[in-house]
């Protein structure tokens, strides 16, 4: 079955420190990847995506991820987490290819607190 | 500005009463979704249109229904036979070959 597996349900780091976010996946093909953003009672709003090419992809905010085909792994990083940055974050995965458009497959999410 | 609107942002209904939930999107994109978000579970696709006139069922359409009479418009009707239909309700829509999707603010909608 196709999934999404955000391990880290709540994370919590101190401002200025580094920040990972887990995101493995369960697909048959390598499907197109994203990070979304959504601050409370907000939509969602994309951090960054993967498609092809660069296994490493930088994003906005200060964001990027890098794809591990080996590990099914598309983990988020910040080197230095800013306070409003706290929020809850999306991992979703997407067919490949452009016979589709945008059904996605989320993981549970990860709220992501940051100490002062 | 170029957007998608859901309206509206709050929405509170009796049990046994249907219910449609607005989206509107002027960015001219040819696919639109709604997915349902409910605490720690993520959002869960529930109907999506690649082109007017044509939707079809996603992970959990059961006790919903939409159209798709213009390009713009997506509305969603939560009718009477969704079991639990407290929830924050997202719209999206999306270009026809690329799978990126842009999403409205959301309504969430209480059912008392």
């Amino acid at each position: 079955a196709q999934s999404v597996t955000q391990p880290d349900i709540h994370i919590t780091v101190s401002e200025g420190a580094s920040l990972e976010l887990r995101c493995n996946y369960s697909y048959g093909a390598t499907p197109y990847l994203f990070w979304y953003v959504q601050s409370p009672g907000q939509g969602l709003q994309l951090l960054l995506k993967y498609f092809s090419g660069d296994t490493l992809v930088q994003g906005i905010k200060g964001f990027e991820a890098e794809f591990k085909r080996s590990q099914s792994s598309f983990n988020l990083r910040k080197p230095s987490v800013h306070w409003s940055d706290a929020a809850e974050y999306f991992c979703a995965v997407g067919p490949p290819g452009s016979s589709n458009t945008g059904k996605l497959i989320f993981g549970q999410g990860t709220t992501l607190q940051v100490k002062p | 500005d170029g957007g998608i609107t859901q309206s509206p942002k709050y929405l509170f209904r009796k049990e046994g009463q249907n219910v449609t939930l607005s989206c509107e999107q002027n960015l001219n994109h040819d696919a639109m979704y709604w997915y349902r978000q409910d605490p720690g579970q993520g959002l869960r696709l529930i109907y999506y249109s690649q082109i007017v006139n044509d939707f079809q069922k996603g992970d959990i359409a059961e006790g919903y229904s939409v159209s798709r009479e213009k390009k713009e418009s997506f509305p969603l009707t939560v009718t009477s036979a969704q079991k639990n239909p407290t929830a924050f309700y997202l719209c999206a829509s999306s270009p026809k070959w690329n799978t990126e999707a842009f999403f409205g603010q959301g309504t969430r909608l209480t059912v008392v």
